[in-house]
């Protein structure tokens, strides 16, 4: 697709429960990147992937959290026990590789906005 | 790790004026600075980057100043316009990925 998209675009649910936020990055972009974005705040940095391996999950909160890339693109993150200090917008990134030692710019989806009630 | 502080959290300008947000990271290290404009309810969208090796780049009316010394760096937008309302988020990273940690934001309000 055209951009990085991400679904669902909303979703409640209840303390508790397990949820799965879908992210397409853009075709071609081998890294892609979660970030968790309260309100108010600026986006806080999850976890990383290259390809199909995490290369970097230092940023994701506790073991409740946990995301996947399977085949090197579609990625899931994946929320378990949920609490209310989880509802957050969920924002995915890709990059393209970038030329020499630069990796190329994020670009953003619309992130998934999840309120746990 | 890397802390990324932003000032002001809100500025307000008249339209044609200029605007500067100031941020100062604390990891030396740190090679990569990017600005990010976020309307509401929308996605962050790159408006311009620096990278550690360059004191200052220019895109029109948007400029991007880095004082590694200092260990901060500036966005100044000159003639601003309605449409430039919006959050500014600063953000730094080091290496070639993009494991980026932001500022708290700076809403800018361009008044008519």
């Amino acid at each position: 697709g055209a951009g990085v998209s991400q679904t669902p675009s909303n979703k409640v649910t209840e303390k508790g429960k397990y949820v799965e936020l879908r992210c397409d990055p853009i075709s071609g972009h081998t890294a892609l990147y979660w970030y968790r974005q309260s309100l108010g705040q600026g986006p806080e940095f999850l976890i990383y992937f290259q390809g199909t391996g995490a290369a970097d999950d230092s940023g994701l909160p506790n073991d409740r959290f946990f995301a996947v890339r399977p085949e090197g693109s579609v990625s899931t993150l994946k929320i378990q026990r949920t609490e209310r200090g989880d509802s957050a917008v969920y924002l995915c990134a890709s990059s393209s590789p970038g030329t020499g030692s630069n990796t190329g710019e994020l670009f953003f989806g619309e992130g998934s906005r999840l309120t746990v009630l | 790790g890397e802390n990324v502080e932003q000032h002001p959290s809100t500025l307000s300008v008249q339209e044609g004026d200029s605007a500067v947000i100031k941020c100062t990271y604390s990891d030396s290290a740190s090679n990569y600075f990017p600005w990010y404009k976020q309307e509401l309810g929308k996605r962050p969208q790159l408006i311009i980057d620096i990278r550690s090796n360059v004191g200052e780049k220019k895109d029109q009316r948007i400029a991007v100043t880095l004082n590694k010394t200092a260990k901060h760096f500036s966005l100044h937008i000159t003639e601003t316009q309605p449409e430039d309302s919006a959050v500014y988020f600063c953000a730094a990273s080091l290496g070639s990925a993009r494991q980026l940690t932001f500022g708290s934001g700076t809403q800018l309000t361009v008044l008519p």
